[in-house]
């Protein structure tokens, strides 16, 4: 079934630990997005790629990082959490043209 | 200032009503508007899209669009249950940059 896959689904974590957020899609898109989604504050875009082996900073990068080796995968790192990284993280991805966005399913992470 | 603005609510309506969601944003030079449906737990799903001035209707949905006045609504027709959700409205002003507001909680009493 063509569509974006986030892992894990949920993770608790310990402040300074390193982590990724895993986001793979197979609908050859070739736009990428990471968001964050914070009660009251909405969605946030964290980094972005336009292509494969290109990518961006968005509203609020600090913290994160993000490669893109290939079309189908955009992995998110954050190197050392803390816990204002709290938060859902949605990864998105659009096709040609780019403006429609389609969502994965989330990976809510806690960090303690 | 926030970008994009949205009434938070809850709004709430009786099954068969008109729910009325809005929109305001401040980039004058956004060139596409969506809204999104947020279940609780769930991802965002795109439901409605708009690039012009005017309405765009899709079955019991019906996107306005007012550039001039900076301003995107959502009308739902005829609201069921299973409307009651998180709507989010989001603004592009490059593929790059999509602004989304905090979102409208809706909900659709029988």
């Amino acid at each position: 079934i063509a569509g974006i896959t986030q892992a894990p689904t949920s993770q608790i974590l310990a402040a300074g630990r390193r982590m990724t957020l895993r986001c793979t899609q197979d609908m050859r898109h070739n736009a990428m997005y990471w968001y964050r989604q914070d009660l009251g504050l909405g969605l946030r875009l964290i980094h972005y790629s336009n292509t494969a082996g290109t990518t961006g900073k968005g509203e609020v990068p600090d913290g994160y990082s993000v490669s893109r080796a290939n079309t189908d995968d955009f992995p998110l790192t954050l190197a050392s959490a803390v816990p204002s990284q709290t938060s859902v993280y949605f990864c998105a991805s659009a096709g040609q043209g780019g403006d429609t966005q389609y969502f994965g399913p989330g990976t809510r992470l806690t960090v303690l | 200032q926030k970008e994009v603005e949205q009434n938070s609510g809850p709004l709430s309506v009786p099954e068969g009503a008109i729910a009325s969601l809005n929109c305001t944003y401040s980039d004058r030079g956004s060139q596409s508007f969506f809204w999104y449906r947020q279940y609780s737990g769930k991802s965002p799903e795109l439901i409605m899209s708009i690039y012009s001035n005017g309405d765009k209707e899709d079955g019991r949905f019906t996107a306005q669009l007012n550039k001039a006045s900076q301003y995107v609504s959502l009308l739902i027709r005829d609201s069921q249950p299973s409307d009651s959700a998180t709507y989010l409205c989001a603004v592009n002003s490059n593929n790059n940059d999509m602004r989304f507001g905090a979102g409208t909680r809706l909900t659709v009493k029988p």
